[in-house]
Order: C-alpha cells, then sequence, then structure tokens
C-alpha cells in the first residue's frame, strides 16, 4: 500500500497570510487529487493534477505536482476564514484505481 | 437534488448490535465506495462497487458487509458492533472505474456511528 505524509498535520494562522501544505510519498502516483473537507460534511475535489511538474491555480489557491510524481504541494495566498477545513491529498496508484488519502492537514485561518 | 446521500446521519447504539447505513446516489455513476474516518481524520476505503460487483475489499472485518441491490444504492450492515467501530462512515460515486484517468469521487454527508 502506498502511503501519502501530509504536513503540517494542524496549521493556525492569521487572515492575510500565506501558507503551503506538503504531501508526500516514496511511490509514483499516475495522479494527485486535493480534497477540502468541512466539519459534518464530505470530502469536496478542489482540483487533479496528472503531469510530473504540473501546476494549477485554483483563485488563491496554488497546486504543484512533483516531477518525479511522488509529492505536491498546495498553497494559499492572503488565506481567508472561509479556508478553513481539513485538506486531503489523495493519490491514484495507476490510472482509474483506487484513491490513498493522506493524513490530512487541519487548517484554521483567524479573523 | 442531493447527489450522494446517506442515512442516518448519526447512528448511537449499544455494543454488540447490528446496524445498516443507506447511500444512494442519483448521479448515474457506475462505481461506489465506502469509506472509514477515524478520530485523527484518516481516511481508509473499505469497499467499492461497479456496477453491483465487488471490486475492492480491503482488509476488513467479515462483520461489515456491504450490498448493492442496484447500481445507485450501496448499502453497508455491521453486525455485533464493536467499540472500535465508532467512526464516521463516508458513502462515495464516481463514474468509471478503470477506464479513465483520475476520476473525480463525490462524497456523501457521512454517517457518525457512535458505538457505546
Amino acid at each position: 500500500t502506498q502511503l501519502l505524509e501530509q504536513s503540517p498535520q494542524f496549521l493556525s494562522i492569521q487572515e492575510g497570510e500565506n501558507l503551503t501544505v506538503y504531501c508526500n510519498s516514496s511511490s509514483v502516483f499516475s495522479s494527485l487529487q486535493w480534497y477540502r473537507q468541512e466539519p459534518g460534511e464530505g470530502p469536496v475535489l478542489l482540483v487533479t493534477v496528472v503531469t510530473g511538474g504540473e501546476v494549477k491555480k485554483l483563485k488563491r489557491l496554488t497546486f504543484q505536482f512533483g516531477d518525479a510524481r511522488k509529492d505536491s504541494s498546495l498553497h494559499i495566498t492572503a488565506a481567508q476564514p472561509g479556508d478553513t477545513g481539513l485538506y486531503l491529498c489523495a493519490g491514484e496508484e495507476t490510472s482509474g484505481s483506487r484513491l490513498t488519502f493522506g493524513e490530512g492537514t487541519q487548517l484554521t485561518v483567524n479573523p | 437534488d442531493t447527489a450522494v446521500s446517506q442515512t442516518p446521519k448519526y447512528l448511537v447504539t449499544q455494543m454488540g448490535n447490528d446496524k445498516s447505513i443507506k447511500c444512494e446516489q442519483n448521479l448515474g455513476h457506475d462505481t461506489m465506495y465506502w469509506y472509514k474516518q477515524d478520530s485523527k481524520k484518516f481516511l481508509k476505503i473499505m469497499f467499492s462497487y461497479n456496477n453491483k460487483e465487488l471490486i475492492i475489499n480491503e482488509t476488513v472485518p467479515n462483520r461489515f458487509s456491504p450490498k448493492s441491490p442496484d447500481k445507485a444504492h450501496l448499502n453497508l450492515h455491521i453486525n455485533s458492533l464493536e467499540l472500535g467501530d465508532s467512526a464516521v462512515y463516508f458513502c462515495a460515486s464516481s463514474p468509471l472505474w478503470g477506464e479513465t484517468s483520475t476520476d473525480t469521487q463525490y462524497f456523501g454527508p457521512g454517517t457518525r456511528l457512535t458505538v457505546l
């Protein structure tokens, strides 16, 4: 089973600050997804990256897939309280197979 | 117009009881999943069905038995509940299995199971 390690596990910052969340593995993934989960809800897909070195932007969120497709990062610029939530990365071992989830990063953005 | 729905939202029961959680998706997806999220928020796949056929069965105690009466429904029955079964259980669905890269999974709102 391929493991995904996320860091940090917990992050509490002030509104307006920037932050980066990391998702690392020793294994190669065919694709990697980032989800956000809010309390009492299921995870919701934010983005999927499939090509090594790929960078995708979603408003203030920037996602990057490592060149070797073993790691990914999520960077949030000028964080807002609405960004608060649990961020999960999930990797797909081979195309169309099961997802392996990271342990999650609990982000709290204080007003 | 809920995409993936689960019932009940909360389930509190005594150790040793048998309980079921229901899941329905109205997205026309072929594949459905059950995940368990523990107290540390770690999300782990339990089962996956594609067109009513079991395709993933992780190392889950056989007290857990999924049932898919049709491809829009995937229910989870748990026998002889134990304290360690307390968790949030998520149902999810996705359009395809093993055919294209990166299928988006749509998650239900979760069922919080508490075993006393």
